[in-house]
């Protein structure tokens, strides 16, 4: 059992330049999640899903974008990237709320 | 909007010491509360959750909580660390099944002195 998987683990992104960032989950988990994590800052949800076909905006989500096509996956998508954005990413899943997420072991992403 | 505050950034103690780490939200209700660890190069693992009935409840690594009503907070409590302790704590507030609303705490990082 995998969990939540990630990839990539590390990146280097030139300022404008786009990419995705993969998220898989096979605990078969209706609601995932992308959090950023700054120094200092804990975590802040950027977007969230509660299941295929339905995303929606966290606390941080300008700059990204999401989708949620099967229950397995939830990418999340920099258009245009800025030194802003460097940070470490991480997406988790849960089955309901009482039950605390799983998380993967995160991508840090640097932008320059 | 709930809120949830770690008073100490960093802290350190001995190994074989006993822990007390803090947490203290803002919410009207009772929130659902969590505690995770965080090790280095690595994702938050859940170590504890509260959302009702016993107020002292049990996680994973001998780890506990006290979930205090008057005074807001769910302390995470060890009686005595070991080495493989040391890492970053986040304590989470949610209120509801959407991750809106699910707020993490800035975290405080554990030290173990030999």
């Amino acid at each position: 059992n995998a969990g939540v998987t990630q990839t990539p683990k590390f990146r280097i992104l030139k300022i404008g330049q786009s990419m995705t960032l993969q998220c898989a989950q096979d605990m078969n988990h209706n609601y995932m999640y992308w959090y950023r994590q700054d120094p200092g800052m804990g975590l802040k949800l950027i977007y969230y899903s509660v299941g295929a076909g339905i995303t929606d905006k966290g606390e941080v989500p300008n700059g990204y974008n999401v989708s949620r096509s099967t229950t397995e996956d939830f990418p999340l998508r920099l258009e245009l990237a800025a030194p802003s954005q460097t940070s470490v990413y991480f997406c988790a899943s849960s089955y309901g709320q009482k039950d605390g997420y799983t998380f993967g072991s995160g991508t840090r992403l640097t932008v320059v | 909007a709930q809120s949830v505050t770690q008073p100490d950034i960093h802290i350190t103690v001995s190994e074989g010491a006993s822990l007390e780490l803090r947490c203290n939200y803002s919410y009207g209700a009772t929130p659902y509360l969590f505690w995770y660890v965080q090790s280095p190069g690595q994702g938050l693992q859940l170590l504890l959750k509260y959302f009702s009935g016993d107020t002292l409840v049990q996680g994973i690594k001998g780890f506990e909580a006290e979930f205090k009503r008057s005074q807001s907070s769910f302390n995470l409590r060890k009686p005595s660390v070991h080495w493989s302790d040391a890492a970053e704590y986040f304590c989470a507030v949610g209120k509801d099944n959407y991750g809106q609303n699910f707020v993490f705490g800035p975290g405080t990082r554990l030290s173990v002195l030999p």
